[in-house]
Protein backbone atom coordinates (compact mmCIF):
# COMPACT_ATOMS: atom_id res chain seq x y z
CA UNK A 1 0.00 0.00 0.00
CA UNK A 2 1.32 3.77 -1.08
CA UNK A 3 0.01 5.06 2.47
CA UNK A 4 -1.13 8.38 2.97
CA UNK A 5 -0.42 10.83 0.19
CA UNK A 6 -0.68 14.24 0.83
CA UNK A 7 0.44 17.51 -2.03
CA UNK A 8 2.09 19.34 -2.32
CA UNK A 9 4.72 18.55 0.31
CA UNK A 10 5.86 22.34 0.24
CA UNK A 11 3.90 25.38 -0.56
CA UNK A 12 5.39 29.09 -0.23
CA UNK A 13 2.42 31.58 -0.89
CA UNK A 14 1.91 35.20 -0.20
CA UNK A 15 -1.06 36.53 2.28
CA UNK A 16 -4.24 37.02 0.65
CA UNK A 17 -3.77 34.26 -1.18
CA UNK A 18 -5.63 30.26 -1.44
CA UNK A 19 -4.19 27.65 -0.28
CA UNK A 20 -5.64 24.18 -1.22
CA UNK A 21 -3.84 21.11 0.51
CA UNK A 22 -4.61 17.72 -0.79
CA UNK A 23 -4.93 14.13 0.83
CA UNK A 24 -5.60 10.53 -0.23
CA UNK A 25 -6.14 8.56 2.42
CA UNK A 26 -5.32 4.37 2.70
CA UNK A 27 -7.91 2.48 0.74
CA UNK A 28 -10.90 1.46 3.35
CA UNK A 29 -9.72 3.38 5.75
CA UNK A 30 -13.09 5.31 7.17
CA UNK A 31 -11.27 8.06 9.15
CA UNK A 32 -9.52 10.87 8.22
CA UNK A 33 -7.58 13.63 10.17
CA UNK A 34 -6.32 16.37 9.91
CA UNK A 35 -3.34 18.10 12.17
CA UNK A 36 -1.30 21.17 11.76
CA UNK A 37 1.94 21.45 13.24
CA UNK A 38 3.86 24.61 14.56
CA UNK A 39 6.51 24.67 17.40
CA UNK A 40 4.45 27.06 19.40
CA UNK A 41 1.54 25.29 19.65
CA UNK A 42 2.66 21.76 18.49
CA UNK A 43 0.10 19.22 17.18
CA UNK A 44 -3.66 20.15 16.97
CA UNK A 45 -6.48 18.26 15.35
CA UNK A 46 -8.36 20.37 12.98
CA UNK A 47 -11.04 18.42 11.92
CA UNK A 48 -12.32 14.76 11.60
CA UNK A 49 -14.12 12.81 8.88
CA UNK A 50 -15.45 9.40 9.36
CA UNK A 51 -16.91 7.61 6.45
CA UNK A 52 -16.57 11.51 4.41
CA UNK A 53 -19.07 13.20 6.63
CA UNK A 54 -17.13 15.73 9.55
CA UNK A 55 -17.41 14.50 12.93
CA UNK A 56 -15.82 17.58 15.03
CA UNK A 57 -14.58 20.84 13.37
CA UNK A 58 -14.25 22.34 16.38
CA UNK A 59 -10.39 22.75 16.16
CA UNK A 60 -10.66 24.70 12.64
CA UNK A 61 -9.24 27.76 13.69
CA UNK A 62 -11.16 30.15 12.30
CA UNK A 63 -13.86 30.76 9.00
CA UNK A 64 -10.72 31.00 6.75
CA UNK A 65 -10.53 27.05 7.30
CA UNK A 66 -12.66 24.59 5.01
CA UNK A 67 -12.34 21.12 4.53
CA UNK A 68 -14.38 18.52 2.45
CA UNK A 69 -13.86 14.66 1.78
CA UNK A 70 -16.20 14.12 -1.55
CA UNK A 71 -15.51 10.46 -1.63
CA UNK A 72 -13.31 7.64 0.49
CA UNK A 73 -9.88 8.45 -1.30
CA UNK A 74 -9.49 12.17 -1.36
CA UNK A 75 -9.82 15.31 1.36
CA UNK A 76 -9.14 18.87 0.43
CA UNK A 77 -7.95 21.63 3.56
CA UNK A 78 -8.84 24.70 1.95
CA UNK A 79 -7.18 28.27 3.66
CA UNK A 80 -8.86 31.53 2.10
CA UNK A 81 -7.15 34.36 2.32
CA UNK A 82 -3.77 32.70 3.59
CA UNK A 83 -2.31 34.66 6.86
CA UNK A 84 1.52 34.17 7.92
CA UNK A 85 -0.03 32.98 11.20
CA UNK A 86 -0.97 30.35 8.71
CA UNK A 87 2.14 28.89 8.17
CA UNK A 88 3.03 25.03 9.53
CA UNK A 89 2.98 21.30 8.78
CA UNK A 90 -0.09 20.83 7.48
CA UNK A 91 -0.92 16.12 8.07
CA UNK A 92 -3.37 14.37 7.01
CA UNK A 93 -3.77 10.94 8.57
CA UNK A 94 -6.68 8.10 8.18
CA UNK A 95 -7.20 4.79 10.22
CA UNK A 96 -9.60 2.10 10.05
CA UNK A 97 -12.39 1.08 12.97
CA UNK A 98 -11.34 -2.41 14.05
CA UNK A 99 -12.73 -3.72 17.47
CA UNK A 100 -14.21 -0.77 19.06
CA UNK A 101 -10.99 1.79 17.55
CA UNK A 102 -10.06 3.72 15.82
CA UNK A 103 -6.85 2.97 17.14
CA UNK A 104 -3.70 3.09 15.40
CA UNK A 105 -3.24 6.20 12.87
CA UNK A 106 -1.37 6.92 9.69
CA UNK A 107 0.53 9.91 8.87
CA UNK A 108 1.33 11.24 5.68
CA UNK A 109 4.45 12.84 5.29
CA UNK A 110 2.63 16.55 5.53
CA UNK A 111 2.41 19.46 3.60
CA UNK A 112 4.80 22.33 4.44
CA UNK A 113 2.85 25.50 4.35
CA UNK A 114 4.63 29.22 4.56
CA UNK A 115 2.92 32.06 3.62
CA UNK A 116 4.62 35.05 2.91
CA UNK B 1 -11.41 16.46 28.76
CA UNK B 2 -8.75 14.39 27.95
CA UNK B 3 -5.39 15.24 27.83
CA UNK B 4 -1.70 14.31 28.28
CA UNK B 5 1.65 15.48 29.33
CA UNK B 6 5.14 15.46 28.85
CA UNK B 7 6.99 17.11 31.31
CA UNK B 8 10.47 17.24 29.80
CA UNK B 9 10.89 18.74 26.21
CA UNK B 10 14.85 16.73 25.64
CA UNK B 11 16.13 13.96 27.02
CA UNK B 12 19.62 13.03 26.55
CA UNK B 13 20.85 10.09 26.12
CA UNK B 14 23.91 8.22 25.80
CA UNK B 15 24.05 5.23 23.10
CA UNK B 16 23.74 1.81 24.97
CA UNK B 17 21.91 2.74 28.06
CA UNK B 18 18.48 2.91 28.98
CA UNK B 19 15.93 5.51 28.16
CA UNK B 20 13.14 6.46 29.30
CA UNK B 21 10.20 9.12 27.99
CA UNK B 22 7.94 10.55 30.43
CA UNK B 23 3.96 10.78 29.91
CA UNK B 24 1.10 11.48 32.28
CA UNK B 25 -2.63 11.65 31.30
CA UNK B 26 -5.71 12.96 32.56
CA UNK B 27 -9.15 11.22 31.54
CA UNK B 28 -12.16 10.23 32.48
CA UNK B 29 -13.07 7.12 32.46
CA UNK B 30 -10.28 4.14 31.02
CA UNK B 31 -7.66 5.13 29.25
CA UNK B 32 -6.55 4.51 25.56
CA UNK B 33 -2.97 5.88 25.58
CA UNK B 34 -0.52 5.42 22.53
CA UNK B 35 3.39 6.69 21.67
CA UNK B 36 4.37 7.81 18.24
CA UNK B 37 7.37 8.81 16.69
CA UNK B 38 8.25 11.47 14.12
CA UNK B 39 11.49 11.44 12.34
CA UNK B 40 12.89 14.74 10.84
CA UNK B 41 10.88 16.26 7.81
CA UNK B 42 8.20 12.82 7.86
CA UNK B 43 5.07 12.02 9.34
CA UNK B 44 4.00 10.72 12.92
CA UNK B 45 4.50 6.59 13.21
CA UNK B 46 2.68 4.84 15.19
CA UNK B 47 4.87 3.17 17.80
CA UNK B 48 2.67 1.51 20.78
CA UNK B 49 -0.83 1.83 22.30
CA UNK B 50 -2.54 0.25 25.87
CA UNK B 51 -6.05 -0.85 25.64
CA UNK B 52 -6.17 -2.54 28.36
CA UNK B 53 -4.40 -5.81 29.96
CA UNK B 54 -0.72 -6.01 31.14
CA UNK B 55 0.88 -2.87 32.18
CA UNK B 56 3.79 -3.31 29.90
CA UNK B 57 3.07 -3.04 26.38
CA UNK B 58 6.12 -3.61 23.81
CA UNK B 59 5.32 -2.23 20.74
CA UNK B 60 8.12 -1.37 17.93
CA UNK B 61 11.87 -1.23 17.30
CA UNK B 62 12.14 -2.70 21.04
CA UNK B 63 10.28 -0.03 22.68
CA UNK B 64 7.86 -0.28 25.31
CA UNK B 65 5.56 1.11 27.38
CA UNK B 66 4.69 0.94 30.99
CA UNK B 67 1.24 1.66 32.23
CA UNK B 68 0.68 2.89 35.75
CA UNK B 69 -2.81 3.47 36.92
CA UNK B 70 -2.36 4.50 40.77
CA UNK B 71 0.78 7.09 39.13
CA UNK B 72 -1.42 8.59 35.79
CA UNK B 73 1.46 7.39 33.58
CA UNK B 74 2.31 6.02 30.79
CA UNK B 75 6.33 6.40 30.30
CA UNK B 76 7.91 4.76 27.19
CA UNK B 77 11.17 3.10 27.59
CA UNK B 78 13.79 0.94 25.90
CA UNK B 79 16.51 -1.01 27.45
CA UNK B 80 19.34 0.13 25.06
CA UNK B 81 19.70 3.18 23.09
CA UNK B 82 20.34 3.69 19.37
CA UNK B 83 21.62 6.42 17.72
CA UNK B 84 19.11 6.13 15.36
CA UNK B 85 16.40 6.24 18.45
CA UNK B 86 17.31 10.29 17.95
CA UNK B 87 13.46 11.59 17.28
CA UNK B 88 10.54 12.98 18.72
CA UNK B 89 8.14 11.29 20.83
CA UNK B 90 4.78 12.12 21.16
CA UNK B 91 2.43 10.51 23.54
CA UNK B 92 -1.01 10.58 22.77
CA UNK B 93 -4.63 9.97 24.50
CA UNK B 94 -7.75 8.88 23.00
CA UNK B 95 -10.76 11.54 23.17
CA UNK B 96 -14.39 11.53 22.20
CA UNK B 97 -15.26 10.25 18.89
CA UNK B 98 -11.58 8.50 18.34
CA UNK B 99 -9.49 11.68 18.08
CA UNK B 100 -6.20 11.62 19.38
CA UNK B 101 -5.34 14.04 21.28
CA UNK B 102 -1.10 14.69 21.80
CA UNK B 103 1.59 15.95 24.01
CA UNK B 104 3.69 18.93 23.26
CA UNK B 105 6.60 16.38 22.19
CA UNK B 106 9.45 15.04 23.54
CA UNK B 107 12.74 15.53 21.65
CA UNK B 108 14.62 12.04 22.50
CA UNK B 109 19.09 12.64 21.12
CA UNK B 110 20.61 9.55 21.38
CA UNK B 111 24.61 10.81 21.36
CA UNK B 112 27.47 7.89 20.50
Amino acid sequence: DAGVIQSPRHEVTEMGQEVTLRCKPISGHDYLFWYRQTMMRGLELLIYFNNNVPIDDSGMPEDRFSAKMPNASFSTLKIQPSEPRDSAVYFCASSLVVSGGPWELFFGEGSRLTVL
Amino acid sequence: AQSVAQPEDQVNVAEGNPLTVKCTYSVSGNPYLFWYVQYPNRGLQFLLKYITGDNLVKGSYGFEAEFNKSQTSFHLKKPSALVSDSALYFCAVRGQGGKLIFGQGTELSVKP
